[in-house]
């Protein structure tokens, strides 16, 4: 079954404290981003990975990083989170834009977190 | 950067048409996209644009027209399942995908 996978599906954690949103697809997907999303702003992406070692800053990618070493695996890492970091987190993959494939992006579930 | 809108709210009648529209201002275009999310879940991919034109797909049908940098997504008969917010989203020249803030859908009795 073609998945977009994402852990922890739910935390709450500390000011400060290092934490890593994984995501991983097994759909042989090249392109792979992170959204973050707040009441009354929408969607808003993070990060984006065209193919592995190749990432982009989105439009709010302060206090976040991301690694694309392998292909099925994007993971989000917020090296000192703060409590303006709390929001869902969705991450999504499809084929290489462009590609007629590409037009379809799978949405992992989402990752709840609270930073107090 | 890019800037796109669509209506915060809508309300239909179960069994009627309603027509969300949506303006988007890009650097470069590389496609629109229209999404279903319902509250705490993953946006669904409804339907997806690239040249001018009517997109139909059941009950559900979109439109684009590049020159004025608009879309709309029209559903037909309602159903009340249909509520939820409808996201609007534009893949740029560099394809980063960036969306509206969505249009929060309530379908009616």
């Amino acid at each position: 079954e073609a998945q977009v996978t994402q852990n922890p599906r739910y935390l709450i954690t500390v000011t400060g404290k290092k934490l890593t949103v994984t995501c991983s697809q097994n759909m042989n997907h090249e392109y792979m981003s992170w959204y973050r999303q707040d009441p009354g702003l929408g969607l808003r992406q993070i990060y984006y990975s065209m193919n592995v070692e190749v990432t982009d800053k989105g439009d709010v990618p302060e206090g976040y990083k991301v690694s694309r070493k392998e292909k099925r695996n994007f993971p989000l890492i917020l090296e000192s989170p703060s409590p303006n970091q709390t929001s869902l987190y969705f991450c999504a993959s499809s084929q290489r834009p462009g590609a007629i494939s590409g037009n379809t992006i799978y949405f992992g579930e989402g990752s709840w977190l609270t930073v107090v | 950067g890019q800037n796109i809108d669509q209506p915060t709210e809508m309300t239909a009648t179960e069994g009627a048409i309603v027509q969300i529209n949506c303006t988007y201002q890009t650097s470069g275009f590389n496609g629109l996209f229209w999404y279903q999310q319902h509250a705490g879940e993953a946006p669904t991919f409804l339907s997806y644009n690239v040249l001018d034109g009517l997109e139909e797909k059941g009950r559900f049908s979109s439109f684009l027209s590049r020159s004025k940098g608009y879309s709309y997504l029209l559903l037909k008969e309602l159903q009340m399942k249909d509520s939820a917010s409808y996201l609007c989203a534009v893949r740029n020249s560099g394809y980063a995908l960036n969306f509206g803030k969505g249009t929060s859908l309530l379908v009616t009795p």
